[in-house]
């Protein structure tokens, strides 16, 4: 357990509808990533938050896809008008500044299915 | 921009036996690279990370990897497996602006 939550764990919808998953990164850590993972690939990065502020975007992130990180602690990522291209497991990864670079803490991820 | 190729998608060992996972990395600005494992239906676990320093850094459950960086390699080792190591490992590097590459991941079976 490395200290980062993340509900639901699994989550199961219909194509169209909206899904939200919400990270609860360490308390102390001030930037927070949110990843894409599908099956037999690696996570590929969606965005990231320093603190409250969103400061960089994948090109991957439609539209349809929308991070928040109110005050600076928890995030949730909305994804709207699902498709089933978007099933695939969802991590969140709470980081330390090591010397020049972050140390990522991840957390177990929400597996999303789109039916 | 930045890439990492992890050059194995499978690796079957028997137990105790020693491992290699190979990773090679390509970046236009200077990186560091961590590998994390992930076991069945969880999260991804940092093993090691290389920073600065000495080249062979040592992580958790006995293993360790070497930053070669005329090669711009970082190998991952552990001289003797046991069947608990068996779970995917991942290759990364991040700059420090905090963007962040993976690799395709390496499945480590480890046979009794």
């Amino acid at each position: 357990d490395t200290g980062v939550s993340q509900n639901p764990r699994h989550k199961i919808t219909k194509r169209g509808q909206n899904v939200t998953f919400r990270c609860d990164p360490i308390s102390e850590h001030n930037r927070l990533y949110w990843y894409r993972q599908t099956l037999g690939q690696g996570p590929e990065f969606l965005t990231y938050f320093q603190n409250e502020a969103q400061l960089e975007k994948s090109r991957l992130l439609s539209d349809r896809f929308s991070a928040e990180r109110p005050k600076g602690s928890f995030s949730t990522l909305e994804i709207q008008r699902t498709e089933q291209g978007d099933s695939a497991m969802y991590l969140c990864a709470s980081t330390v500044r090591d010397r020049d670079t972050d140390t990522q803490y991840f957390g177990p991820g929400t597996r999303l299915t789109v039916l | 921009a930045q890439s990492v190729t992890q050059l194995d998608s499978q690796v079957p060992v028997f137990e105790e036996a020693p491992v290699e996972l190979r990773c090679n990395y390509s970046s236009s600005v200077s990186v560091y690279l961590f590998w994390y494992v992930q076991y069945p239906n969880q999260g991804l676990q940092l093993l090691l990370k290389y920073l600065s320093g000495s080249t062979l850094v040592k992580g958790i459950n006995g293993f360790e990897a070497e930053f070669n960086k005329s090669q711009t390699s970082f190998h991952l080792r552990k001289p003797s497996v046991h069947i608990s190591d068996t779970a995917e490992y991942f290759c990364a590097v991040i700059t420090n602006a905090g963007k962040s590459t993976f690799g395709d991941g390496t499945t480590l079976t480890v046979k009794p």
